[in-house]
């Protein structure tokens, strides 16, 4: 797999109910972002994740990191149908050798759609 | 809240044809990236811009792709001469200067459209 692999692909759920989103990566990390993508906009910053981190909430947010899994979980608590969206996962690799321009390597997402 | 802006939101171009799609980032940021999403696929990192340089490219960014900041508030992605294949919605970010701890602020997109 490549790095920064969602799963599921696809997640439907009631308003109210938790979503969760995971992501595996593949490489050793600076720090792991999830945006989320509303249909046919850019994408918007949730959250940031350092790689000395092992979890982080932002309002209904919750976002862990097991680095030696190599993996991520975005959990949303008491979902809105305004969080229907993409969810992406995307890391920052060090550079060997030099400085790291923090590009971002993303995965495919998790569509989510939550129903009223 | 400051915000990254990019012109045209759509853009159709004959195959061959040259195009340039628009940037502007957020003020006082430092580090700049154009990424691309082709229908149905991930994200992709294109180009890194820092110090009115190009830090860091991908194997997508070849010869018909440029980048410039042509004043203190551009930043533009030149595509010489496209393919179809450049089909895409075209994303600017930009960045802040404290580190690469720090969330890139993305743009809405330019979707460009190659016939």
């Amino acid at each position: 797999s490549q790095q920064g692999e969602e799963d599921p692909q696809a997640l439907s759920i009631q308003e109210g109910e938790n979503a969760t989103m995971n992501c595996s990566y593949k490489t050793s990390i600076n720090n792991l972002q999830w945006y989320r993508q509303n249909s046919g906009r850019g994408l918007v910053h949730l959250i940031l994740i350092r790689s000395n981190e092992r979890e982080k909430h932002s309002g209904r947010l919750r976002v862990t990191l097991d680095t030696s899994k190599k993996s991520s979980s975005l959990l949303i608590t008491a979902s809105r149908a305004a969080d229907t969206a993409s969810y992406f996962c995307a890391t920052v690799t060090p550079k060997a050798g030099g400085t790291s321009y923090g590009k971002l390597t993303f995965g495919q997402g998790t569509i989510l759609t939550v129903h009223p | 809240e400051p915000e990254v802006t990019q012109t045209p939101s759509h853009q159709v171009t004959q195959m061959g044809q040259e195009v340039i799609l628009r940037c502007v980032p957020i003020s006082n940021h430092l580090y700049f990236y154009w990424y691309r999403q082709i229908l149905g696929q991930k994200v992709e990192f294109l180009v890194s811009f820092y110090n009115n340089e190009i830090s860091e490219k991908s194997e997508i960014f070849d010869d018909q792709f440029s980048v410039e900041r042509p004043d203190g508030s551009n930043f533009t992605l030149k595509i010489r001469s496209t393919k179809l294949e450049d089909s895409a919605m075209y994303f600017c970010a930009s960045r802040g200067t404290q580190g690469s701890n720090q969330p890139q602020h993305f743009g809405d997109g330019t979707r460009l459209s190659i016939l």
